[in-house]
């Protein structure tokens, strides 16, 4: 079945610095990329949607300045946390929407970051 | 605005006992639903997949029931086990995103 590699799965930085997490479709075309955050003992929110190629849109309430979204590719999305501060440990994951012999979505399989 | 709630919000039972899980939600226009399984700290796990035109799946123990004209479903697991304690999401996709529930966090007592 399709499959949806993101990386890292833990990461814990220092507050002020940037953290990239990356999300690769191994063996489809992610031609969309949706970014979610849950915080803890939350459902997971929307952040984002990108598409390959274009600018991502992002949902009511994110910043797209501190949370950077690149797709360039059809198998490569990241995700960056700029200037990281403690409140946005989080549990990030996301989920690619390609063609999988039909249309299909595919979860990755999360990251937890931690802000100290 | 697609809204999805999932009650009840957290569940203990004992060993054994089957057991329903809610989802309802606001707009009935979806293309399917899906049920997910999350372990603490850990991605997401498919169980059950849903289109508007089904009105349940079935895999193993589980059971999921859809009613897209009252905006509702429902998960069933049979004779549960304490493998079984997990958080249980449910989800909607509308045009082309998917929209999550609240969850409901389940406790299976050996």
């Amino acid at each position: 079945g399709a499959v949806v590699s993101q990386h890292p799965s833990r990461v814990i930085c220092k507050s002020g610095t940037s953290v990239k997490i990356e999300c690769r479709s191994l063996d489809f075309q992610a031609t969309t990329m949706f970014w979610y955050r849950q915080f803890p003992k939350q459902s997971l929110m929307l952040m984002a949607t990108s598409n390959e190629g274009s600018k991502a849109t992002y949902e009511q309430g994110v910043e797209k300045d501190k949370f950077l979204i690149n797709h360039a590719s059809l198998t490569l999305s990241t995700l960056t946390v700029t200037s990281a501060h403690p409140e946005d440990s989080s549990f990030y994951i996301c989920s690619a929407r390609g063609w999988q012999g039909h249309y299909g979505y595919t979860f990755g399989s999360g990251t937890r970051l931690t802000v100290v | 605005k697609q809204e999805v709630t999932q009650i009840p919000a957290a569940l203990s039972v004992p060993e054994g006992e089957n057991l329903v899980l809610n989802c309802s939600f606001t707009d009935s226009a979806i293309y399917n639903l899906q049920w997910f399984r999350q372990d603490p700290g850990k991605g997401l796990t498919s169980l059950l997949l849903i289109q508007s035109s089904q009105r349940e799946q079935t895999s193993g123990r589980l059971n999921a029931s859809l009613d897209k004209s009252s905006g509702r479903s429902t998960l069933y697991i049979a004779a549960s086990q304490p493998g079984d304690s997990a958080t249980y999401l449910c989800a909607v996709q509308g045009t082309y995103k998917y929209i999550f529930g609240t969850g409901t966090r389940l406790k299976v007592l050996a």
